[in-house]
C-alpha cells in the first residue's frame, strides 16, 4: 500500500530559528496538505497544495508541492514558542478524498 | 459554525463493552472519516462515507462499525471493546461531488479511549 515517510521525526530549536521537514512518497499524489496538532487537540490545516510544483505560503509557512509529485516540504520561518506541536503531512491520489498522513514531526522551540 | 464535534472527550470502557463515538458536522459536508490515532503515530483511517447511506472501510476496520443516516452525522460503534482500541479518535469531514475538492479534511477534537 501506499506509504508516506516523514522527517525529521522530531526537532529541539532554539526561538528564531527556521525550520524545515518533508514527506517523501512511495507513490504519485494529486494533492499534499500539512497540518498542526496541538496536545490535545485534533489537527489544523495549514497548507493545502494540489499542483506539482505549487509553492504557497501562509503566513512564516511555506509549502511546495514536489515535481515528481513524490515529496513535499514545510518551511517555518522565525520559530515561536507557539509553533510547538506535532506537524503532519498527508497525501491523497483518489477521488474519494481519501488521506495517508505521515508519522508526524515534533517541533519544540526554546525561548 | 461549530465545525465538527465529537462526544464524548474522554472514556474509559471494561473489555467486552461496546460503546458508540459521536461524531457530527454542520458545514454540509458530503464526505466524513473516522480515523484513529496511536501515541507517536500518525491517523490511521477506520472508515469513511462519501454521503448519507454510504460506507466504506478504511484501512483498519476491524472491531468497528459505522452508518450514516444523515449528512451531519456519522457515529462510529466499538461492539466488543479491546485492549488494542485504546486510542485517540478523530472524526473528520470534507466536501465532495462535482468539481469541489474532496480532499482538505477538518477535523473534531478528538475523542480519548482507555480499554482497561
Amino acid at each position: 500500500g501506499q506509504q508516506l515517510n516523514q522527517s525529521p521525526q522530531s526537532m529541539f530549536i532554539q526561538e528564531g530559528e527556521d525550520v524545515s521537514m518533508n514527506c517523501t512518497s512511495s507513490s504519485i499524489f494529486n494533492t499534499w496538505l500539512w497540518y498542526k496538532q496541538d496536545p490535545g487537540e485534533g489537527p489544523v490545516l495549514l497548507i493545502a497544495l494540489y499542483k506539482a510544483g505549487e509553492l504557497t505560503s501562509n503566513g512564516r509557512l511555506t509549502a511546495q508541492f514536489g515535481i515528481t509529485r513524490k515529496d513535499s516540504f514545510l518551511n517555518i520561518s522565525a520559530s515561536i514558542p507557539s509553533d510547538v506541536g506535532i506537524y503532519f503531512c498527508a497525501g491523497s491520489s483518489s477521488n474519494t478524498g481519501k488521506l495517508i498522513f505521515g508519522q508526524g514531526t515534533t517541533l519544540q522551540v526554546k525561548p | 459554525n461549530a465545525g465538527v464535534t465529537q462526544t464524548p472527550k474522554f472514556r474509559i470502557l471494561k473489555i467486552g463493552q461496546s460503546m458508540t463515538l459521536q461524531c457530527a458536522q454542520d458545514m454540509n459536508h458530503n464526505y466524513m472519516y473516522w480515523y484513529r490515532q496511536d501515541p507517536g503515530m500518525g491517523l490511521k483511517l477506520i472508515y469513511y462515507s462519501v454521503g448519507a447511506g454510504i460506507t466504506d472501510k478504511g484501512e483498519v476496520p476491524n472491531g468497528y462499525n459505522v452508518s450514516r443516516s444523515t449528512t451531519e452525522d456519522f457515529p462510529l460503534r466499538l461492539e466488543l471493546a479491546a485492549p488494542s482500541q485504546t486510542s485517540v479518535y478523530f472524526c473528520a469531514s470534507s466536501n465532495g461531488g462535482g468539481a469541489v475538492r474532496t480532499d482538505t479534511q477538518y477535523f473534531g477534537p478528538g475523542t480519548r479511549l482507555t480499554v482497561l
